[in-house]
């Protein structure tokens, strides 16, 4: 059975970094293509990024600008890095497996609140 | 972007009842619409996947179908277990974008 788990600080002070985990089991992140998504009270839900092994990635234009994403094969992990955060970027960051022009298998999403 | 827009924002229905959710796109996306159930601490699952198909775990109460801009969600007998926000998604052109969300509660 595939799982994903996010993990990552719950709080990041403004202007900070904002770095998450997603840990992969019961399959490869060699295999397919991985995807963040968040869920921000302004925005919903929100795409924000995909990345394809060995690590080629696609951002939304939205956070081009602040997004990096990489991955580990082998500890079978996948990473976000979001810079110059607000209060604008808390919320719930997931991350999804994609699969046939889906988010087929989702994580329990991990709670991200921006403060000082 | 390509818009996703869903209608109603929130339905309350009874038990056994056909709920409906619709959900329109500013430019067509052909047939590439997702649809999500979310449950605030759950891993969201995908209920349908473009060409109205339905994921392989899902109940069969759920279906969907559409094209072009316009789609919709039923629930065939809602379900207690059916409380939760469904969201539709657009796959056809970057950036993949969402709807704003439809809640669902018993009445």
């Amino acid at each position: 059975q595939v799982h994903l788990q996010e993990s990552g600080p719950g709080l990041v002070k403004p202007s900070g970094t904002l770095s998450l985990t997603c840990t992969v089991s019961g399959w490869s992140v060699s295999a397919d293509y991985w995807n963040w998504i968040r869920q921000t009270a302004g925005a919903g839900l929100e795409w924000m990024g995909r990345i394809y092994p060995p690590g080629t990635t696609y951002s939304n234009p939205s956070l081009q600008s602040r997004i990096t994403m990489s991955l580990d094969k082998s500890k079978n992990q996948v990473f976000l890095r979001l810079t110059s955060v607000t209060a604008a970027d808390t919320g719930v960051y997931f991350c999804a497996r994609g699969s046939s022009n889906s988010f087929d298998i989702w994580g329990l999403g991990t709670m991200v609140a921006v403060s000082s | 972007d390509t818009q996703m827009s869903q209608s109603p924002s929130s339905i309350s229905a009874s038990v056994g009842d056909r709920v409906t959710i619709t959900c329109r796109a500013s430019q067509s996306v052909s047939d590439y619409v997702n649809w999500y159930q979310v449950k605030t601490g759950k891993a969201p699952p995908r209920l349908i996947f473009p060409g109205s198909s339905l994921s392989g775990t899902v109940s069969s109460r759920f279906s969907g179908s559409g094209s072009g801009t316009e789609f919709t969600l039923t629930i065939s007998g809602l379900q207690p277990e059916d409380v939760a926000t469904y969201y539709c998604q657009q796959s056809y052109d970057f950036p993949w974008t969402f709807g704003q969300g439809t809640k669902v509660e018993i009445k």
